[in-house]
């Protein structure tokens, strides 16, 4: 089946440092993958849509100068969050699919916590 | 633009009785719709996805939902309910040729035994 593992799952940061977080695919190419900011009440964000051999495409409020992803491989993506603030704190969930129109599966997510 | 309000953020209903989450969107055009269902301290699992034909469309674990163009919703159904359905329901919707999905706010089913 279609699995999308994403690690650490919980890490916590202090103030003005950058932290790296991975997404893997399993089971399936990931030719498309979407990065999430989901709040403590729950909300999301979409921070980005990558799609392999394309430009990526941030969202409004989102940049690569403070999101920057790399999505070198159809099993594999990252992102960092450069010099993260109480603001940026949240779930951060990757959703992964092959192309198209294709169910989009999500990982656990990488709880962010900022001190 | 696109949205999806889901006007319930929190649904109680007991144990065994039937359940109904409320979805609208606004769209010009007929969008791709989901229901994403998260359980506590987990990602997200797609429970169904309508993208055309049979308004109806069943899901996993005896949810279904319908979709109906005149009333721009898409609400989640399920004929009796067990406790382990507790969770927090996210309704979507996918409506460009970028393939973004946009979420709604979500709605917390607690289910009373």
């Amino acid at each position: 089946g279609a699995l999308v593992y994403q690690y650490p799952r919980r890490t916590i940061c202090k103030s003005g440092t950058s932290m790296r977080m991975e997404c893997q695919a399993v089971g399936f190419q990931a030719t498309s993958v979407a990065w999430y900011r989901q709040s403590p009440q729950k909300t999301f964000e979409l921070i980005a849509l990558s799609t392999v051999n394309s430009a990526i495409k941030y969202e409004q409020n989102f940049t690569q100068e403070k999101f920057p992803i790399s999505h070198p491989n159809l099993s594999f993506s990252s992102m960092t969050v450069l010099n993260a603030y109480l603001e940026d704190r949240g779930l951060y969930l990757c959703g992964a699919r092959v192309g198209g129109w294709d169910t989009l599966y999500f990982g656990a997510g990488t709880r962010l916590s900022v001190l | 633009a696109q949205s999806v309000t889901q006007p319930d953020a929190r649904v109680t209903v007991s144990e065994g009785a039937s359940l109904q989450l409320r979805c609208k969107y606004s769209y010009s055009a007929t969008p791709y719709l989901f229901w994403y269902v998260q359980y506590p301290r987990q990602g997200l699992q797609l429970l169904l996805k309508y993208y055309s034909g049979d308004p109806v469309v069943q899901g996993v674990n005896s949810f279904e939902a319908e979709f109906s163009k005149s009333n721009s919703s898409f609400h989640l159904q399920k004929a009796s309910v067990h406790w382990s359905d507790s969770a927090v329901y996210f309704c979507a919707l996918s409506m460009d040729s970028n393939n973004r999905i946009f979420f709604g706010d979500g709605t917390q089913l607690v289910v009373k035994p």
